[in-house]
């Protein structure tokens, strides 16, 4: 059973720019949920997606947006991209939403200057 | 409490030392707590999955108990080891949102 994988691992980029991130999910998971975390803070909720559509979303401008492919796995894009743009982002699979427990990526750590 | 708090921010430990932390979560609408234990360069893996008031779960050393009427779980270590040190995150879902707090850092010395 292979985990969850995001790439890239690391990735500077200046204000303005967009940037596309990628989470495959673990086999047998429909559920993806991507995540913020600040430096000092904690994992922030973005938005989550289930067979496709988009099944919640947390405190984040629309210039944060995602996909879900049919094979279950996501795109986070970030448009415009500010100096607070800057964290770790996560993506976590699940077997649908709700109780269900998250299976975590590394992260991919954005850095915008 | 409109967040999920955990306290203390960091704790320092004895190899052998028992110890425990704190997550306190809103109580309205409530519908799971997680537990997660986050080692440096890694991902943060599943200890935990709670839902019903009084539910105490245990994972070898690691046991935690919940309370939702009061909104607070409890993650207890007991006999702590270097490679325990980690920072421990729980989040609550609380109508349809999982919100984490920011972590109980350990640190274990041997």
């Amino acid at each position: 059973e292979t985990g969850v994988t995001q790439s890239p691992t690391h990735l500077i980029k200046t204000r303005g720019q967009q940037v596309t991130l990628r989470c495959s999910s673990q086999s047998g998971h429909n559920t993806v949920s991507w995540y913020q975390q600040a430096l000092g803070q904690g994992p922030q909720f973005i938005f989550q997606y289930y067979r496709e559509e988009e099944n919640g979303r947390g405190n984040f401008p629309p210039r944060f947006s995602g996909l879900q492919f049919p094979n279950y796995s996501s795109e986070l894009n970030v448009n415009a991209l500010e100096l607070d743009d800057s964290a770790l982002y996560l993506c976590a699979s699940s077997r649908s939403s709700g109780a269900n427990v998250l299976t975590f990526g590394a992260g991919s750590r954005l850095t915008v200057l | 409490i409109l967040n999920v708090e955990q306290s203390p921010q960091s704790l320092h430990v004895q190899e052998g030392d028992s110890t425990n932390f704190t997550c306190s979560f809103p109580s309205s609408n409530f519908y799971a707590l997680h537990w997660y234990r986050w080692e440096t360069a890694k991902s943060p893996e599943a200890l935990f999955v709670m839902t019903l008031n009084g539910d105490e779960k245990k994972k070898g050393r690691i046991s935690a108990t919940l309370n939702t009427k009061e909104g607070y779980s409890y993650l207890y270590i007991k006999g702590s080891q270097p490679e325990d040190s980690a920072t421990y995150l729980c989040a609550s879902i609380n109508t349809d949102k999982l919100i984490f707090g920011t972590g109980t850092r350990l640190q274990v010395f041997p």
